[in-house]
Order: C-alpha cells, then sequence, then structure tokens
C-alpha cells in the first residue's frame, strides 16, 4: 500500500522564522512528487519534483527530493502571516493520481 | 478559462438521500479524480478516470458511483448517504504523458483542483 507520511502535523512561529517541513514515501509507481498549499479551500500548486538533489525555488519557498532516501522536505524563509495554510505533500504521478499525507498545518504568528 | 468546477459548494442532506456532486473541467484533461478529505487526514482518493467511458476504484470507493461520459464531466454520486460520507469532496484533473519511459511508465503532471463541496449527512 502506497504511504506518505508528513511531518510535523502541526508547526506554530513567529513571523520572521524559517521552517522545514518534511515528506517521506513509499509508493509503488512513483513518477513525481509534489507539494500543495491549502487555505481553506482548494490546494494550489506550489512544487512538483522527479529528480534527486535539483532544488526548485519560488521566492522564499524552495524544495528538494531525495529519491534513495524517500523524502522530500519544503523550506520557507523569512516566514510571513500569508504563509499561513495546510502544506499537502503527494507522491505517485502514475495513473491513479497522487497519494497524499496527511498534510502540515503551518501557523505564522505575527 | 474556468479550470475544473465543482457544484454544489455546501449541501445537508439526510441519511439515506441520494445526491449528485457535479465536476467540470475545461483544460481537455483526460484524467480526472475525486478526493475527500477529513479533518486532519489530508486527501484520500475515491475513484478516477483516465479517459471518457473508463473508470477506477481508488482508496476508498464504498458508497460511491461515477461515470465520464465525456472528456469534461466527472460526477460523484452518493446513492444512500451516511454520516460517514460528511467530508469535503474535491475534484481534480490532471493531463498524462502517454509518452512512457525506459521503465514503461508515462508521466502524469500537475494536478488542478476544484474549489471543493462540503457536504453534511445528519
Amino acid at each position: 500500500e502506497d504511504k506518505v507520511v508528513q511531518s510535523p502535523l502541526s508547526l506554530v512561529v513567529h513571523e520572521g522564522d524559517t521552517v522545514t517541513l518534511n515528506c517521506s514515501y513509499e509508493v509503488t509507481n512513483f513518477r513525481s512528487l509534489l507539494w500543495y498549499k491549502q487555505e481553506k479551500k482548494a490546494p494550489t500548486f506550489l512544487f512538483m519534483l522527479t529528480s534527486s538533489g535539483i532544488e526548485k525555488k519560488s521566492g522564499r519557498l524552495s524544495s528538494i527530493l531525495d529519491k534513495k532516501e524517500l523524502f522530500s522536505i519544503l523550506n520557507i524563509t523569512a516566514t510571513q502571516t500569508g504563509d499561513s495554510a495546510v502544506y499537502l505533500c503527494g507522491s505517485g504521478g502514475g495513473a491513479d493520481g497522487l497519494t497524499f499525507g496527511k498534510g502540515t498545518h503551518l501557523i505564522i504568528q505575527p | 478559462n474556468a479550470g475544473v468546477t465543482q457544484t454544489p459548494k455546501f449541501r445537508i442532506l439526510k441519511i439515506g438521500q441520494s445526491m449528485t456532486l457535479q465536476c467540470t473541467q475545461d483544460m481537455n484533461h483526460n484524467y480526472m479524480y475525486w478526493y475527500r478529505q477529513d479533518p486532519g487526514m489530508g486527501l484520500k482518493l475515491i475513484y478516477y478516470s483516465v479517459g471518457a467511458g473508463i473508470t477506477d476504484k481508488g482508496e476508498v470507493p464504498n458508497g460511491y458511483n461515477v461515470s465520464r461520459s465525456t472528456t469534461e464531466d466527472f460526477p460523484l454520486r452518493l446513492e444512500l448517504a451516511a454520516p460517514s460520507q460528511t467530508s469535503v469532496y474535491f475534484c481534480a484533473s490532471s493531463y498524462l504523458n502517454p509518452v512512457r519511459d525506459s521503465r514503461g511508465l508515462s508521466g502524469a503532471n500537475v494536478l488542478t483542483f476544484g474549489a471543493g463541496s462540503r457536504l453534511t449527512v445528519l
């Protein structure tokens, strides 16, 4: 059975802090690992990772994949209150879509 | 370009009632999915479809049915609503690259989600 585990499940930090979110995966039909941000409605796409060691960056967010150790991290630097959300990690990418973890609920306090 | 559109956004059902959640996409995606999301539990796959006329069960299909008569539409039907089906339902679509790599695997593009349908069964 495919499995994706995210940690921590919840995290409270202050504005300006740097956070690291973790995602480990065991999927039989791995094609990609995706990160989404969910703010009370539809998940919105952040990154898709397919190769080890290549960092993807978008502003203050970055992510990297380790296909040998089967994990990925999502880093957010200089956090802002607008970063408060649930961050979802999904893996797979074959015909049956993605298997998702439970998500990390991130709260940024002013 | 509307993307993925779900209706209704909210619905309250009584136990035993039936209803259909509608999902339509205008991106000409070949793959479509239905997920449910319960508090603190992430997204669980209910059903998926790789094209018109083809559907397959996901991780939690019991109590649901789907059909895919067109590329654009992928409705989800609840026949006998139960309290355990209280959840937020997300429809998603993606384009699956049919070109296979050396391992015989083809790659899926990014899933695009609809805004969700919140269903309460009392």
